[in-house]
């Protein structure tokens, strides 16, 4: 079965400075990995994804994500946080077809 | 192009009753998603379609919760009768194919009482 973990329920970081939203998986078969962004009172807004080739992803907003094989990580950063990032991030994995996610972690930019 | 649509936004209900929920996908999306989203943890998978037939619903519970879309576009999850602990947002998702990236709507915010 695959899993989804995001070890930390909350990140802070001050604005301007870099920041690591952390997600590992277990899966058999190659994994599609996934972060989406929720804000309050809305949907799940997609950001990027990982399906095969250059280990850096880049996204939507500025991010990017690492996929680590051999850790089994799939790390979200940002290199200069801005209080509008502010929000629910949730890391998930696809293999055949259904996806399963995390439990997110918030994020809290300071000013 | 226009997101995926869902309603009502918010519903709040007594235990025992029923309820619905209406969700239209991004035009020409063959796959449509709904999704249980608990307080505190991740969206959890409750049923998958493919046009207007069943892919996955493994993990809806068939003695309260049905959903159908039957034309293969709009399509409608309901519960009856209604618990307490089906209280949770209930997001509506939708791609073009199944293994494409899934775009979601606002969700259904439900309280049960």
């Amino acid at each position: 079965a695959q899993s989804v973990a995001q070890p930390e329920d909350q990140v802070n970081v001050a604005e301007g400075n870099p920041l690591t939203v952390k997600c590992t998986y277990s899966v058999s078969g190659n994994p599609y990995l996934f972060w989406y962004v929720q804000y309050p009172n809305r949907g799940l807004q997609f950001l990027l994804k990982y399906i095969t080739g250059d280990n850096l992803v880049k996204g939507s907003y500025g991010f990017e994500a690492e996929f680590n094989k051999s850790q089994t990580s799939f790390h979200l950063k940002k290199p200069s946080a801005l209080v509008s990032d502010s929000a629910l991030y949730f890391c998930a994995v696809r293999v055949f077809g259904q996806l399963t996610f995390g439990s997110g972690t918030q994020l809290t930019v300071l000013p | 192009e226009a997101g995926v649509a869902q309603s009502p936004r918010y519903k709040i209900i007594e235990k025992r009753q029923s309820v619905a929920f209406w969700c239209n996908p991004i035009s020409g999306h063959a796959t449509l998603y709904w999704y249980q989203q608990i307080l505190g943890q991740g969206p959890k998978l409750l049923i998958q379609f493919q046009n207007n037939g069943v892919v996955d619903d493994s993990q809806l519970p068939k003695d309260r919760f049905s959903a159908e879309r039957l034309k293969g576009v709009d399509s409608t999850l309901k519960i009856q009768p209604a618990k307490l602990e089906d209280s949770a947002v209930y997001l509506c998702a939708s791609s073009l194919v199944s293994a494409d990236t899934q775009y979601f709507g606002p969700g259904t915010r439900l309280t049960v009482l």
